[in-house]
Formats: C-alpha cells, structure tokens, sequence
C-alpha cells in the first residue's frame, strides 16, 4: 500500500448505528487530519493530530470521535449520526505543516 | 473568521488556452498556500506549494503569489479537457489549521 488509504470507501448507516472510518498513512508523516467536504461546501477541518495527540478540535458534535493509536493510524467512529452529517469524509497526512495528501474518501450516507 | 474566497466558475477554456484561477485570502500572517486538483466523485490532489512571494512553475502550471494583496493564483499553459476539474485553493493559517476554499470548477473544451 501506498499513501493514504482510507476503508470502507462507502458507509450507509442508520441514525442509530455505529460504525468507525479508518485511515492509515505509509509516508512516514507526524500529522493526520479529518475533514468533511458537503456539496457546495469548503472541505471543514475536523480534527488533527500530530504524533498521535490530539491539536485540533474544530467543535465537532460529540456523535464524532475520533482515536490515533499511532502517527499512522487514525480512526472516526461514528454514533447517533443525522441525515446532514451525510458527506465525503477524507483524512490526510502531513510532514509538519507542509503539503497534505489526501485519501480516497469514505462517502457516508446517513438514513 | 479566516477565509479563502474563489470564484466558483465554471470557467470554461478552449482547449490549449491558457486558465487563469484566482484566489483571495483573509489571515495576513498566512505563509504556505497549495493548490489541489479535485476531479468529480475523487479526493483531492497535490498540484502545487508556494510559500514565497512571486511565481513557482512546474511543467504546464504556474503559481504566483503576492502576501502583499493577499492573493494567490494558478496558470495551466496548453489547457487539456483532462484538466476539467475542481481547483482548490488552501492556505496554513496557525499551526496545522488548512483554510480550503470552495473551489472553482475549470471546463476545457475541446
């Protein structure tokens, strides 16, 4: 694998469900980040980390929770979710603060 | 609030013209600033960094920046109908908080 791989690629889930996204980063990178990108909407920052601890909480509802166990992995795990919180969900990596690579996404669609 | 403003487009060029995407930000202190490419249904993709002021060319893009206004632009030379797609513009505004704009989408028309 190289890169940033993200599964599932695509989540459908009901309002009651929980399920977790997981990202992994094989460029050797310190920081990982999750976005949401909604139609017609900038990507939104979620939540960084840089060598696994937690930098950036951009007042995200609680239903969202994220978890780094290491700079590679990280996971969002996903409860009580609402029919808005239906977008592309993309995490990325970084070296520092220079260039972000994304991964391939995970679309989530909430029922 | 920090931002970064685009023109959402669509900007439509004939094929081998040269586009023009533009970008605007708000926070003065920003130093780093990325373009990505974002085709339809994909992630987005590293086009291009710049961090200093003036222009960084790379194959058919160029980018140019100017702190002094505040702006930050794309050129693709010999546009293709390959380069259709969403552009994003980004800029590091503190440490580790990536502003993305909304993007514009490019039309190449063949």
């Amino acid at each position: 694998e190289t890169g940033v791989t993200q599964t599932p690629r695509h989540l459908v889930m009901g309002m009651t469900n929980k399920k977790s996204l997981k990202c992994e980063q094989h460029l050797g990178h310190n920081a990982m980040y999750w976005y949401k990108q909604s139609a017609k909407k900038p990507l939104e920052l979620m939540f960084v980390y840089n060598f696994k601890e937690q930098t950036e909480n951009n007042s995200v509802p609680s239903r969202f929770s994220p978890e780094c166990p290491n700079s590679s992995h990280l996971f969002l795990h996903l409860h009580t979710l609402q029919p808005e919180d239906s977008a592309l969900y993309l995490c990325a990596s970084s070296q520092g603060t220079r260039e972000q690579f994304f991964g391939p996404g995970t679309r989530l669609t909430v029922l | 609030q920090k931002e970064v403003e685009q023109n959402s487009g669509p900007l439509s060029v004939p094929e081998g013209a040269i586009a023009s995407l533009n970008c605007t930000y708000s926070d003065r202190v920003s130093q780093s600033f990325f373009w990505y490419r974002q085709y339809s249904g994909k992630s987005p993709e590293l086009i291009m960094s710049i961090y200093s002021n003036g222009d960084k060319e790379d194959g058919r893009f160029t980018a140019q920046l100017n702190k002094a206004s505040q702006y930050v632009s794309l050129l693709i030379r010999d546009s293709q109908p390959s380069d259709s797609a969403t552009y994003l513009c980004a800029v590091l505004s503190g440490t580790y908080k990536y502003i993305f704009g909304t993007g514009t989408r490019l039309k190449v028309l063949a």
